[in-house]
C-alpha cells in the first residue's frame, strides 16, 4: 500500500508559466516532507522541504504548500523554465529514530519553450 | 570530486552470479543507504548504515549483503543474482540533520540476463 502518492504520472507546462506538482499521503506519523529532482541518468538531488508543523515554504522559484488535514501537499514552480524539465520526487520522512522516508512515483515535468 | 560516487555505473551479468557495487562518499556524512528504483520507478529503501552501523534493513531477500568497512564506504554485494534484480541502485548519504536531505550517487543499472 503507497503511502505517499503522486497521482499525476506527468505534466506538461509552457515556459513562464506556474507548474504544480501534488503529492498526498496516509500517514500521520509523518514530520517532514521533501521534494527532490531527477534528470535522466542521475540520483535525484534535493529540491525543497517542509515540516509538518509549517504549511509553506518558498525559495526562490519554488514553493511548498503544506495542507495536514486534507494529508496533502503541492510544489509550485513560477515562473517553470526548461531546465526544470525532470521528474520530481515527494517523499515523506517517518518521526522517530531511523527517519526513513517513503518516496511517491515521481511526476515526469516537461517545460516546452 | 563527486560527492557521492557508486561503481560501476552499468553491471551487465548472467543469473546465478555474485556482484558488487561500491559506494563512496567524500561528504563526511554519517549516515549511507542503498536505495532500489525498480521498472516501475518505485524508490525503494534497501539499507541504511549509520557510522558503520546497521540502522534499516528492510525486507530484502539475505542475497543481498551490505558491507560498510568504514563510514565513507558502504558496498553492497549480491548473491545468485535473479532476473529480477534488475534494476537502478542508487547510493546516498545523509548527515544527522533536522530534514535528513539526502545526497544519491548517480545510480548503477544493473541488468540480469
Amino acid at each position: 500500500d503507497q503511502q505517499v502518492k503522486q497521482n499525476s504520472p506527468s505534466l506538461s507546462v509552457q515556459e513562464g508559466r506556474i507548474s504544480i506538482l501534488n503529492c498526498d499521503y496516509t500517514n500521520s506519523m509523518f514530520d517532514y516532507f521533501l521534494w527532490y529532482k531527477k534528470y535522466p541518468a542521475e540520483g535525484p538531488t534535493f529540491l525543497i522541504s517542509i515540516s509538518s508543523i509549517k504549511d509553506k515554504n518558498e525559495d526562490g522559484r519554488f514553493t511548498v504548500f503544506l495542507n495536514k488535514s486534507a494529508k496533502h501537499l503541492s510544489l509550485h514552480i513560477v515562473p517553470s523554465q526548461p531546465g526544470d524539465s525532470a521528474v520530481y520526487f515527494c517523499a515523506a520522512r517517518f518521526a522517530g529514530n531511523n527517519r526513513k522516508l517513503i518516496w511517491g512515483l515521481g511526476t515526469s515535468l516537461a517545460v516546452n519553450p | 570530486d563527486t560527492a557521492v560516487s557508486q561503481t560501476p555505473k552499468y553491471l551487465v551479468t548472467q543469473m546465478g552470479n555474485d556482484k558488487s557495487i561500491k559506494c563512496e562518499q567524500n561528504l563526511g556524512h554519517d549516515t549511507m543507504y542503498w536505495y532500489k528504483q525498480d521498472s516501475k520507478k518505485f524508490l525503494k529503501i534497501m539499507f541504511s548504515y549509520n557510522n558503520k552501523e546497521l540502522i534499516i534493513n528492510e525486507t530484502v531477500p539475505n542475497r543481498f549483503s551490505p558491507k560498510s568497512p568504514d563510514k565513507a564506504h558502504l558496498n553492497l554485494h549480491i548473491n545468485s543474482l535473479e532476473l529480477g534484480d534488475s534494476a537502478v541502485y542508487f547510493c546516498a548519504s545523509s548527515q544527522d540533520t533536522l530534514t535528513g536531505e539526502l545526497f544519491f550517487g548517480e545510480g548503477s543499472r544493473l541488468t540480469v540476463l
